[in-house]
């Protein structure tokens, strides 16, 4: 079957980095996202992998391995807005998303 | 960017009535739509996949007699809670995806929160 596997809650202190990581199991593979969902609102694009690496946005860095079916997500400098899950989610052989759970992190001053 | 908008972003009904929702993408073609649910403290789950002009591919589980999808034009899927009952209440969130891009992204509507009384 295919699986999504990423920690259900973290906590930070402002200033610091906390890295997210997302395990998967999908049948073929298209790309790997990442999401930021506030509560109660809907999920908003953050990044996408296809290639092994690093990809960096600002605060934000997403990384890749594809042998390992492995992701993470960075945050530097975290800010108290950052308080959001965090939902990786994988396109597999038909470009379907396949969704993990989600990471709520919680940001501490 | 990419737009999607949903309406209404709330609606409270009473049991046995029906709800529609609408999505649609403001500055772009979407060849796909698809229909999300979420529960408190869950993740999205997939409700059905539907493309323009043709019938929607609902996941297993979903009843499609219930949950009616209609995707008349590349910027308008609809999505009808028919007789509506309080275990149908939830948030239901539609995105819209595109080809011809370097990557299949899904844009995501605002979401519509679901009380059924």
């Amino acid at each position: 079957g295919q699986n999504i596997d990423q920690p259900t809650e973290m906590t930070a202190t402002e200033g610091a980095i906390v890295q997210i990581n997302c395990t998967y199991q999908t049948s073929g593979f298209n790309g790997l996202f990442w999401y930021q969902q506030h509560a109660g609102e809907a999920p908003t694009f953050l990044s996408y992998n296809v290639l092994d690496g690093l990809e960096e946005k600002g605060r934000f860095s997403s990384f890749l391995s594809r042998s390992k079916g492995y992701s993470y997500l960075l945050l530097k400098e975290l800010q108290m807005k950052d308080s959001a899950s965090y939902l990786c989610a994988v396109m597999d052989s038909n470009y379907q998303l396949i969704w993990g759970a989600g990471t709520k992190l919680i940001i501490k001053p | 960017g990419a737009v999607v908008s949903q309406h209404p972003s709330r609606v409270i009904c009473k049991s046995g009535t029906s709800v529609k929702i609408e999505c649609r993408s403001l500055d772009f073609q979407a060849t796909t739509m698809f229909w999300y649910r979420q529960f408190p403290k869950q993740s999205l789950m997939l409700m059905a996949t539907s493309n323009e002009g043709s019938k929607a591919t609902y996941e297993q589980g979903v009843e499609k007699d219930k949950f009616l999808i209609n995707h008349a034009s590349l910027t308008l899927s609809t999505l009808t809670v028919t007789s509506a009952h309080p275990e149908d209440s939830s948030f239901y969130i539609c995105s819209a995806g595109t080809s011809g891009r370097d990557y299949n992204e899904q844009f995501f509507g605002p979401g519509t929160r679901l009380t059924v009384l």
